[in-house]
């Protein structure tokens, strides 16, 4: 069974930082692309950055460019969410997300339970 | 940018009764198109993708249609468990893939 546990949400003040990993299990994780998508309690979805099975390929939605970074480790089954410069819009429940195969396909095939970032002061 | 319109925002629906989504691209995406589900309080589930493939699991009831512009996912007798927000999403042109801003099918 496919699992998928973020962790490393919490609050935090405009302009810090914040990483965010997500442990996966149950699969062969470097044969797949990963994402993370962001919600808005209450509010839609939003993509935020993918990155494929050999880090090949790294994409992020204009809104974070420069102040985030998506990396894995193939070694630990782990990917990560590096976010500085932190604004009161990116507060969002935050998905680790994996994709239908190796590439940044875009298809979200399996969700994680989410880690809740709130930025404010 | 495409973006992803969803309609209805909200669909009142009877235990048994048919359900029509609708969502449109602002441009075409080919058969490029998801479909998810998510309940309160849990993570979205994926429903369809390629348009008209259903997901792991995912009952004879729902199936997709559509392509180019205009999609469609329909769930032919409504159950109790369905009543939930369902997204559609575009994979065909991005970064960014785009998600629609949700329909809510709700108990009539």
């Amino acid at each position: 069974e496919v699992q998928l546990v973020e962790s490393g949400g919490g609050l935090v003040e405009p302009g810090r930082s914040l990483r965010l990993s997500c442990a996966a299990s149950g699969f062969t994780f470097d044969d797949y692309a990963m994402h993370w998508v962001r919600q808005v309690p209450g509010k839609g979805l939003e993509w935020v950055s993918g990155i494929s099975w050999n880090s090949g390929t790294i994409a992020y939605v204009d809104s974070v460019k420069g102040r985030f970074s998506i990396s894995r480790d193939d070694a630990k089954n782990s990917l990560s969410l590096q976010m500085n410069s932190l604004r009161a819009d990116d507060t969002a429940l935050y998905y680790c997300v994996k994709d239908f195969g190796p590439m940044v396909r875009g298809i979200f095939y399996s969700w994680g339970q989410g880690t809740l970032v709130t930025v404010s002061s | 940018e495409i973006v992803m319109t969803q309609s209805p925002a909200t669909l009142a629906v009877s235990p048994g009764e048919r359900a029509t989504l609708s969502c449109r691209a602002s441009q075409s995406v080919g058969s490029d198109v998801a479909w998810y589900q998510q309940k309160p309080g849990q993570a979205p589930r994926l429903l369809m993708f390629g348009a008209a493939t259903r997901g792991t699991g995912v009952p004879a009831r729902f199936s997709g249609t559509g392509s180019g512009t205009k999609f469609t996912l329909t769930i032919s007798s409504l159950q109790s468990e369905d009543f939930a927000f369902y997204y559609c999403q575009q994979y065909n042109n991005w970064p960014p893939s785009t998600f629609g801003q949700g329909t809510k099918v709700e108990l009539k």
